[in-house]
């Protein structure tokens, strides 16, 4: 069965980074592209980006360029998201989301998201 | 950017159906899928390509679309049907992909 497993929860201070992995099992990794979610405490969802599995060519949304980084090891079918220069407003759960068709963006699996908390 | 609107919240009665709109122009290019999401756990996609339920998603969820309009009903609610519920699509503006803003479910 699909699934993804999240590293755990992350206590940063204010201009650190952080580096989430999301590892996949179950299926072909570089079938699927994988998307990451943020959800702020008490927030909505916002997607992030996605990044192609077979390429590693990354896309992000407005709001998540620059100090977000994509990244893949398809060696070991994990996907990873990096945030540098960390911010007290990046303290949200993190999830990385998989669609259920290779060209679709209906995510039907995902990760148990990676509490970042961002404090000095 | 493209955004999707959805009321904030609503309440049901136990056995009552509750609809549950989401708003937006993309929605007249795009398909739509709907999430469920308890507390302190991952959304589930009970929706998807407008009117689709995966396997597992009880058959009292059901969706449609029309126009800038996406809708999810939930007919016959049951306690375990609380929950946020959030619809996605694409901007057709950006070509990303967007969030609703999300409607709580309460079930009195």
């Amino acid at each position: 069965q699909v699934q993804l497993a999240q590293s755990g929860s992350e206590l940063k201070k204010p201009g650190a980074s952080v580096k989430v992995s999301c590892k996949a099992s179950g299926y072909t990794f570089t079938t699927y592209g994988m998307n990451w979610v943020r959800q702020a405490p008490g927030q909505g969802l916002e997607w992030m980006g996605w990044i192609n599995t077979k390429t590693g060519n990354p896309t992000y949304a407005q709001g998540f360029t620059g100090r977000f980084v994509f990244s893949l090891d398809t060696s070991v079918s994990t996907a990873y998201l990096q945030i540098s220069s960390l911010k007290t407003e990046d303290t949200a759960v993190y999830y990385c989301a998989r669609p259920n068709s290779p060209t679709g963006y209906s995510y039907e699996f995902w990760g148990q998201g990676t509490l970042v908390t961002v404090s000095s | 950017s493209s955004e999707l609107t959805q009321d904030p919240a609503v309440s049901v009665a136990l056995g009552q159906t509750v609809r549950i709109t989401c708003q937006g122009d993309s929605l007249r290019s795009y398909y739509a899928s709907w999430y469920q999401q308890k507390p302190g756990q991952a959304p589930v996609l009970v929706i998807y390509a407008n009117s689709n339920r995966p396997s597992g998603i009880p058959d009292r969820f059901s969706a449609s679309s029309s126009g800038n309009t996406a809708s999810l009903t939930i007919t016959g609610a049951q306690a375990e049907d609380e929950a946020d519920y959030y619809c996605d699509s694409r901007d057709s503006t950006t070509n990303e992909y967007v969030f609703g803003t999300g409607t709580k479910v309460t079930v009195l």
